[in-house]
């Protein structure tokens, strides 16, 4: 399995600003995936990302919204921008061992926008 | 229509209880199942990965596929307090590119 270190595991922001999460990884993968994970939904992606060329995002997130940035093999960043309280969610890291197979998890950050 | 359908509870068992967690499905290009247990402010743990249909045990979990019915298990024996978690079931392959598709997540308490 990947050992996957994320941070912050929690934070509160006001409103109109920005936050940045990051992503390490033990190892060398070439795709990382964002999840945002809501009370009583499941958890959806948010975009994924290559290292050299721009994320993938998913339909309803836009890059100037949650920009991205994968500058090598083990580490990414996920900024949520101009927040408010709409974004207040868990977002999590994700990398699979093998495409389609056995994605592991960072342990979240919790965020609050007030 | 959802591509995963999960029951989201509350379930509540007692210590020792066998513990059915199931998820149906939609699409029937669905090649790898998951089941992940999250405790409280932590990330999805992966617990068991089956691919196709059939069953695979791990210790006291048990996971089983149904293609044909499009449905998935997760049984748990001899329930402990410490199984008191969110456990997601997830999906992927066939024709979803290397996108995954969760449930929505059945939050089980284990009652010592």
């Amino acid at each position: 399995s990947a050992v996957i270190s994320q941070k912050p595991s929690r934070d509160i922001c006001q409103r109109g600003t920005s936050l940045t999460i990051q992503c390490q990884v033990d190892s060398q993968v070439t795709m990382m995936f964002w999840y945002r994970q809501q009370p009583g939904q499941s958890l959806t992606l948010i975009a994924t990302a290559n290292q050299g060329s721009e994320a993938t995002y998913e339909s309803g997130f836009v890059i100037d919204k949650f920009p991205i940035s994968r500058p090598n093999l083990t580490f990414s960043t996920l900024t949520v921008s101009n927040m408010s309280p709409e974004d207040s969610s868990i977002y999590l890291c994700s990398v699979e061992r093998q495409l389609n197979t056995e994605a592991f998890f960072g342990q979240g950050t919790r965020l609050t926008v007030v | 229509q959802k591509e995963v359908e999960q029951d989201p509870g509350p379930l509540s068992v007692p210590e020792g209880a066998i513990v059915s967690l199931n998820c149906t499905y939609s699409n029937s290009a669905f090649q790898y199942f998951m089941w992940y247990r999250q405790y409280s402010r932590k990330g999805p743990e992966l617990l068991m990965y089956t691919y196709s249909s059939g069953n695979k045990e791990d210790g006291r979990f048990t996971a089983q596929v149904d293609k044909s019915s499009k449905y998935i298990s997760l049984f748990i024996r001899d329930s402990q307090p410490s199984d008191s978690a969110t456990y997601l079931c997830a999906m992927s392959g066939g024709n979803t590119g290397n996108q995954f598709y969760f449930g929505t997540g059945t939050s089980l308490t284990v009652i010592p």
